[in-house]
C-alpha cells in the first residue's frame, strides 16, 4: 500500500497568488515527520518544510506552510505568493520514529507545479 | 560547506560495464543513503547504511552493490550495466531522527546504452 500520496501529477498557478498541493499519508506509528522537497530543473533536492506529528502548531518557513490534519492523514503544502522560481518538482515525503527500516525517508510520486506569468 | 558530494555528475556507460558512484559526506552522519529517480518519479530507496560496515538493502537493490568502511564515504557499485540502470543516482545522510531532514547530494545522471 503507498504510504505518501500525492494525486496531483501537474498543476498550474498565476504568479502571486496561492497555491495548494496535496498529500497524504498512511501510518500507525504515533511518532513520524512529514517533509516537502523542491527539485527544480536542474535536478537538486532542497528541503522546504518539516512538520511533526507531535507538533501542535502547522510549520510554516516562509512563504512555505503546511496545512497539517492529523485524523485526515493529510499535510498539504501552501505556497503563498506564488513566484516564477517555483516552478519544480514537489515532493512529499515520511519518516517513521520506529526503528529499523521504518526510520527510511518514503516519497510519493511528486507534484510538477508550473508558475504562469 | 560541502555537505553531501557525489562524482561524476554524469556519465554513460556500455551495457555490461561496471562503474562505481562515489559518495562522501563531512557532516558526521552515521547514516547515509542511495537512492534512484526515473523520469517523472520519486526516489526509491537502493541501499543504505547505519554506520561504517552496517549497510542494509532498500527498495531497488538488485543490480548494485554497496560497502561503507568509513563514516564518511559510501560508495555505489554497479557490477554489469543494463538499460534499467538509467537514471539519476542520489545520496544522502542524515541523523535518522524522525524530526530531521535528510541532506541530498547533487544528483548523477547515469545513462546504459
Amino acid at each position: 500500500a503507498q504510504k505518501i500520496t500525492q494525486t496531483q501529477p501537474g498543476m498550474f498557478v498565476q504568479e502571486k497568488e496561492a497555491v495548494t498541493l496535496d498529500c497524504t499519508y498512511d501510518t500507525s506509528d504515533p511518532s513520524y515527520g512529514l517533509f516537502w522537497y523542491k527539485q527544480p530543473s536542474s535536478g537538486e533536492m532542497i528541503f522546504l518544510i518539516y512538520q511533526g506529528s507531535y507538533d501542535q502548531q502547522n510549520a510554516t518557513e516562509g512563504r512555505y506552510s503546511l496545512n497539517f490534519q492529523k485524523a485526515r492523514k493529510s499535510a498539504n503544502l501552501v505556497i503563498s505568493a506564488s513566484q516564477l522560481g517555483d516552478s519544480a518538482m514537489y515532493f512529499c515525503a515520511m519518516r517513521e520514529g520506529g526503528g529499523g527500516s521504518q526510520g527510511n525517508l518514503i516519497f510519493g510520486k511528486g507534484t510538477k507545479l508550473s508558475v504562469k506569468p | 560547506n560541502a555537505g553531501v558530494t557525489q562524482t561524476p555528475k554524469f556519465r554513460i556507460l556500455k551495457i555490461g560495464q561496471s562503474m562505481t558512484l562515489q559518495c562522501t559526506q563531512d557532516m558526521n552522519h552515521n547514516y547515509m543513503y542511495w537512492y534512484r529517480q526515473d523520469p517523472g518519479m520519486g526516489l526509491k530507496l537502493i541501499y543504505y547504511s547505519v554506520g561504517a560496515g552496517i549497510t542494509d538493502k532498500g527498495e531497488v537493490p538488485n543490480g548494485y552493490n554497496v560497502s561503507r568502511s568509513t563514516t564518511e564515504d559510501f560508495p555505489l557499485r554497479l557490477e554489469l550495466a543494463a538499460p534499467s540502470q538509467t537514471s539519476v543516482y542520489f545520496c544522502a545522510s542524515d541523523r535518522r531522527l524522525f524530526t530531521d531532514t535528510q541532506y541530498f547530494g547533487p544528483g548523477t545522471r547515469l545513462t546504459v546504452l
